[in-house]
């Protein structure tokens, strides 16, 4: 069964890190574009930022740009999204899917991560 | 980036079709045929229900079909049921590696 559990969610105050975890089982992410979306309370979902099979192209929504880094270890079948100069709109439960480079066709559970002093 | 307009909610009664569209530009959903649409019940996790326009992954039933005109995506649900209730979003490759949502649609089943 395909399964992607995410992970590292939290509170964190406004200009803090946290890095974001998605770890995979029944199937191997090295064969598959990943993405990271998010959707804040209550909000619409957004798309945020996705890598390639062997992470040598990665791409960013302009609200999340230099600030957000996407990366995965294949070996671990785990992908992360590290993010920092959180703001609080940054604020949103986190999704990972596993795909192609237009499309997502499953998604884990999500995780929280909140930004507030 | 500006997300893809959708309306805020469209209804149904059980058997009827409904159409859900989502608006974008040239550059976005007029540009390519990289559109998706996904399902998402409260409190779950988005699922795919087409991609690439008009195609249906596996297990998602033929009910749901998309389509494409100039800068207008559609996805309709015909045989509406009660469990299609839910909120639905586009999503279309928007160029420069870059990929957009629509703001979303409750669908009410009647």
């Amino acid at each position: 069964e395909v399964q992607l559990v995410e992970s590292g969610g939290d509170l964190v105050q406004p200009g803090g890190s946290m890095r974001l975890s998605c770890a995979a089982s029944g199937f191997t992410i090295s064969g598959y574009w990943m993405h990271w979306v998010r959707q804040a309370p209550g909000k619409g979902l957004v798309w945020v930022s996705r890598i390639n099979s062997d992470g040598s192209s990665t791409s960013y929504a302009d609200s999340v740009k230099g600030r957000f880094t996407i990366s995965r270890d294949n070996a671990k079948n785990t992908l992360y999204l590290q993010m920092n100069s959180l703001r609080a709109e940054d604020t949103a439960v986190y999704y990972c899917a596993r795909g192609k480079s237009t499309t997502g066709d499953s998604w884990g559970q999500g995780t929280l991560v909140t930004v507030s002093s | 980036q500006s997300a893809l307009t959708q309306p805020r909610s469209v209804s149904g009664s059980p058997g009827q079709s409904v159409t859900i569209s989502c608006t974008g530009t040239s550059s976005d959903v007029g540009a390519y045929n990289y559109v998706s649409w996904y399902q998402q019940h409260p409190g779950k996790a988005p699922k795919l229900m087409i991609y690439d326009v008009s195609e249906r992954p596996s297990g998602v039933p033929d009910r749901f079909s998309g389509s494409k005109s100039g800068n207008t995506a559609s996805l309709t649900i015909s045989g509406l049921q009660a469990e299609d209730e839910a909120d639905y979003y586009c999503c279309s490759y928007a160029g420069r590696y870059l990929l957009m949502f629509g703001g979303g649609t409750k669908l009410t089943v009647l």
